[in-house]
């Protein structure tokens, strides 16, 4: 099936650095998602991407919309303990892939923060 | 409200057990999905409802079978369960499931369920 290649696979940092993470694809994608999990909780959206090209930003994070709609980066700033969990980027396929409206989850970037 | 309720947080079960797994939302959304997620994996999608009725089936084995019995409410009935299908089981509502419109789900907490 359709699978999205996100990368790295984990970091470890220390606290006040910056985390760049990305997601690409071989499919375009009409929709872009991020979202977040922490251990024992559902994943929560931080940010969606609509448009190619598109950038949006929310608080410390910062995420973008590939011109090729086949790829996404998330960036964060300045990064606190809380920081902390399972970054997952998920993808919405073109109606064109007769998949459309299934969203394709990443592999998942884990993130450890060190005080 | 925006959230999206499920009950039990956790289930411990025998493999001859019935139980069944419970999902709510009160956003109007109208289409309601199971996923099932594996430590550190992501989401894997078992069932989509899309106004009530079941749209995708991802050749989720009959041990699970999913119930919509309205638009705010999401079961997963489970039975003869094995070992490996341990996971925790989220669910997920969207406004909408149409190929043209974007989905964002939100997803509840799960249920962390344990098949002895």
């Amino acid at each position: 099936g359709q699978q999205l290649n996100q990368s790295p696979q984990s970091m470890f940092i220390q606290e006040g650095e910056d985390v760049s993470m990305n997601c690409t694809s071989s499919s375009i994608f009409n929709t872009w998602l991020w979202y977040k999990q922490d251990p024992g909780e559902g994943p929560v959206l931080l940010i969606a991407l609509y448009k190619a090209g598109e950038l949006t930003s929310n608080g410390r994070l910062t995420a973008q919309f590939g011109i090729t709609r086949k790829d996404s980066f998330l960036n964060i700033s300045a990064s606190i303990p809380s920081d902390v969990g399972i970054y997952f980027c998920a993808g919405q396929l073109t109606l064109v892939d007769n998949q459309g409206g299934k969203l394709i989850f990443g592999q998942g970037t884990e993130l450890s923060v060190k005080p | 409200d925006t959230e999206v309720t499920q009950t039990p947080k956790h289930l411990v079960m025998g493999m001859t057990n019935k139980k069944s797994l419970k999902c709510e939302q009160h956003m109007g959304h109208r289409a309601m999905y199971w996923y099932k997620q594996k430590a550190k994996k992501p989401p894997e999608l078992m069932f989509v409802y899309s106004y009530e009725k079941l749209s995708i089936n991802e050749s989720v084995p009959s041990r699970f079978s999913p119930e919509c019995p309205n638009s705010s409410l999401l079961n997963l009935h489970l039975h003869a369960l094995q070992p490996e299908d341990s996971a925790l089981y989220l669910c997920a509502s969207s406004l909408r499931d149409r190929p043209s419109g974007a989905n964002v789900l939100t997803f509840g907490a799960g249920s962390r369920l344990t098949v002895l």
